[in-house]
């Protein structure tokens, strides 16, 4: 059964500084790694697709890495803005089907 | 070009009653799944449906059940609430294949359903 984790569960950080938040998953047989962005009571806002085959993505002062054997995946956000203050959750999927398998998602405050 | 709309985007339901949510797809998305999202188990996958059919399943009870439309909609529907079911139902559409290519999701807004 796969499961994916990220650790710190919160982070808060001066505005400015790079934001470093980490995914790990267990079973490596996944097809596509996404990265997300939730805002209080909103939906969620796709930021980065990773395909298995990739190792990196990006997208603006976004980078998502991606260690397929290791199981893990980094995403970095460059000077960090407080408006990047969100719930950021990575979701991995296998190849059959489109059953997302989330992390419990970081909790970023980015202080002005 | 529109995005994944969900509706209600709120409503109160009391125990034992059901409740439909309905989610329309990005043009062109044939596969529609639900997720399930609360404090305290986070975010569950509920059902995906690819053209009409339901393609996986997640650990819900038969309570839970979902249909998709010829124009790719689709509605959830829970019978018999329970407080339990409280929580902030989100739809997602993305250009996943026949055979299974899953492709980038983009979600909705959500349906928050409050139990009382």
């Amino acid at each position: 059964k796969q499961e994916v984790t990220q650790i710190p569960a919160a982070l808060s950080v001066p505005e400015g500084e790079n934001l470093v938040l980490n995914c790990s998953f267990t079973d490596s047989a996944i097809y596509n790694l996404q990265w997300f962005r939730q805002d209080p009571g909103k939906g969620l806002t796709s930021l980065l697709l990773i395909q298995s085959s990739q190792r990196e993505q990006t997208s603006g002062r976004l980078n998502a890495s991606l260690d397929k054997s290791s199981g893990r995946s980094t995403l970095y956000i460059a000077a960090s803005q407080p408006g990047d203050s969100a719930t950021y959750l990575c979701a991995v999927i296998k190849a059959a089907g489109n059953k997302l398998t989330f992390g419990g998602g970081t909790r970023v405050l980015v202080k002005p | 070009k529109a995005g994944v709309t969900q509706t209600p985007r709120y409503l109160i339901k009391t125990r034992g009653q059901q409740v439909t949510l309905s989610c329309s797809p990005i043009s062109g998305h044939r596969s529609v799944s639900w997720y399930q999202q609360t404090p305290g188990q986070g975010l569950q996958f509920l059902f995906e449906y690819f053209s009409e059919t339901q393609r996986n399943k997640g650990n819900f009870p038969g309570r839970f059940s979902g249909r998709q439309f010829s124009n790719s909609r689709s509605e959830m529907n829970v019978s018999t609430l329970e407080l339990g079911d409280s929580a902030l139902y989100l739809c997602a559409s993305s250009l996943a294949t026949l055979t299974g290519f899953p492709g980038e999701l983009f979600f909705g807004e959500g349906s928050r359903l409050t139990v009382l």
